[in-house]
């Protein structure tokens, strides 16, 4: 079945330092959603990412799809204590948009104030 | 924003009893909703995928005789832990597609369950 990797598994910076997560997948994916997930709390939905090549930004949070969207990468730039918790990748376990979504293992993002 | 509600948030039982989560969508109906589980500093596994009126989907390597999932309508489903064990203490998350935005799926908060 589908599955997809991330890298690195914990990752720990000092506040304003850079921070990025990388996601592979063993197939091509029709696209690819990004979660955070605070400590103690549940998932929540950042963006999806369906183009090739596509780069999308929010605020200090940059989204990428490899060309060959078999990769994505988050990238969080100044980072900042309130960035703290866990971002998965999830790519589609089905074949619509409504369907089942499989997640990576996650980073772990430690920010050290 | 579309928002998914579960109750309980936190149940403690003893080996051998059986256990109802719900999960509703509030302000949107959901013909599909997703069960996972969750364990100690792991990723989200997707246990099943939850069908309004008709019966749920496992995934490979989950017992539907134990995990008993009904959507009885468009804003509920529920996940019974029938003679619950210690291994199945976790954290159980439901969510669903809200259709207000197609690509963006809501998590409802999650019911930590303790078998003892």
């Amino acid at each position: 079945g589908q599955q997809v990797m991330q890298i690195p598994q914990y990752q720990h910076v000092q506040e304003g330092e850079d921070f990025t997560t990388y996601c592979n997948s063993s197939t091509t994916l029709s696209n690819i959603q990004w979660y955070k997930q605070r400590p103690g709390g549940h998932p929540v939905f950042l963006i999806q990412l369906v183009k090739s090549g596509e780069v999308k930004k929010q605020k200090r949070l940059t989204f990428q799809f490899g060309e060959a969207k078999k990769n994505s990468s988050l990238h969080i730039t100044a980072t900042q204590t309130t960035d703290v918790g866990t971002y998965f990748c999830a790519g589609p376990g089905g074949k619509t948009s409504y369907d089942k979504v499989i997640f990576g293992p996650g980073t772990s993002l430690s920010v050290i104030p | 924003g579309a928002v998914v509600s579960q109750h309980p948030s936190w149940v403690i039982c003893k080996s051998g009893t059986s256990v109802k989560i719900e999960c509703r969508s509030l302000d949107f109906q959901a013909t599909t909703m997703f069960w996972y589980r969750q364990f100690p500093k792991q990723s989200l596994m997707l246990m099943a995928t939850s069908n309004e009126g008709s019966k749920a989907t496992y995934e490979q390597g989950v017992e539907k005789d134990k995990f008993l999932i009904n959507h009885a309508s468009l804003t509920l489903s529920t996940l019974t832990v029938t003679s619950a064990h210690p291994e199945d203490s976790s954290f159980y998350i439901c969510s669903a597609w809200s259709g207000f935005s197609y690509n963006e799926q809501f998590f409802g908060p999650g019911t930590r369950l303790t078998v003892l």
